[in-house]
């Protein structure tokens, strides 16, 4: 039922740059609805690491940021670490009557 | 120390009920609406309900909408999800998260999550 698109992958090696895109529609990020991001480690729960399209909350590394371009948004992990690999989901409002809230596929990262 | 703790979460045949919960501790909880997302096993994450501060709105995916009643006690710092008429495609670890912002919400902290697996 997602319907904001993520690539199922990305990789890279440590210290390298790499992002992720989350495409929506004319509905949720294409309205101007703010994105956000979270970060899901091997069998833990999710956790916030951008809100507000650019936003990080306090203690998320300055190495991870977002931005938002019409209907789709970026995450962007610079100086790529080890302890990186993970799920990213972004996540947005939606206008449509059938759904509230929305997440991305997800993207999983890894750390070559 | 913001935390949320799910329970209520097991084995439950096809057309069974059960009634999650979620506790939460170390904020006011009575001024922010939550929410309830869950991923299915090795799939993503799927809003699934919901519900304001004073429970006066409330929302549904339309997966669920018609046998999932979501609801909160404030005197009792605590969210619930009752899951009527439950299907194989209910099974996921379900999260109850705080809705953080003023219109366009995000989600923090999340809970670690009960499982609830339909099958026979």
């Amino acid at each position: 039922q997602s319907v904001l698109t993520q690539p199922p992958s990305v990789s890279g090696a440590p210290g390298q740059r790499v992002t992720i895109s989350c495409t929506g529609s004319s509905s949720n990020i294409g309205a101007g609805y703010d994105v956000h991001w979270y970060q899901q480690l091997p069998g833990t729960a999710p956790k916030l690491i951008i809100y507000g399209n650019s936003n990080r909350p306090s203690g998320v590394p300055d190495r991870f940021s977002g931005s938002k371009s019409g209907t789709s948004a970026s995450l962007a992990i610079s100086g790529l670490q080890a302890e990186d690999e993970a799920d990213y989901y972004c996540q947005s409002y939606d206008s449509s009557l059938s759904v509230y809230y929305v997440f991305g596929t997800g993207t999983k990262v890894t750390v070559l | 120390e913001v935390q949320l703790v799910e329970s209520g979460g097991g084995l439950v045949k096809p057309g069974g009920s059960l009634r999650l919960s979620c506790a939460a501790s170390g904020f006011t909880f009575s001024s922010y609406s939550m929410n309830w997302v869950r991923q299915a096993p090795g799939k993503g994450l799927e809003w699934v309900s919901s519900i304001s501060s004073s429970s006066s709105y409330i929302y549904y995916a339309d997966s669920v909408k018609g046998r999932f009643t979501i609801s909160r006690d404030n005197a009792k710092n605590s969210l619930y999800l009752q899951m009527n008429s439950l299907r194989a495609e209910d099974t996921a670890v379900y999260y109850c998260a705080r809705e953080m912002g003023v219109i366009q919400n995000w989600f923090d902290p999340w809970g670690q999550g009960t499982l609830v697996t339909v099958s026979s």
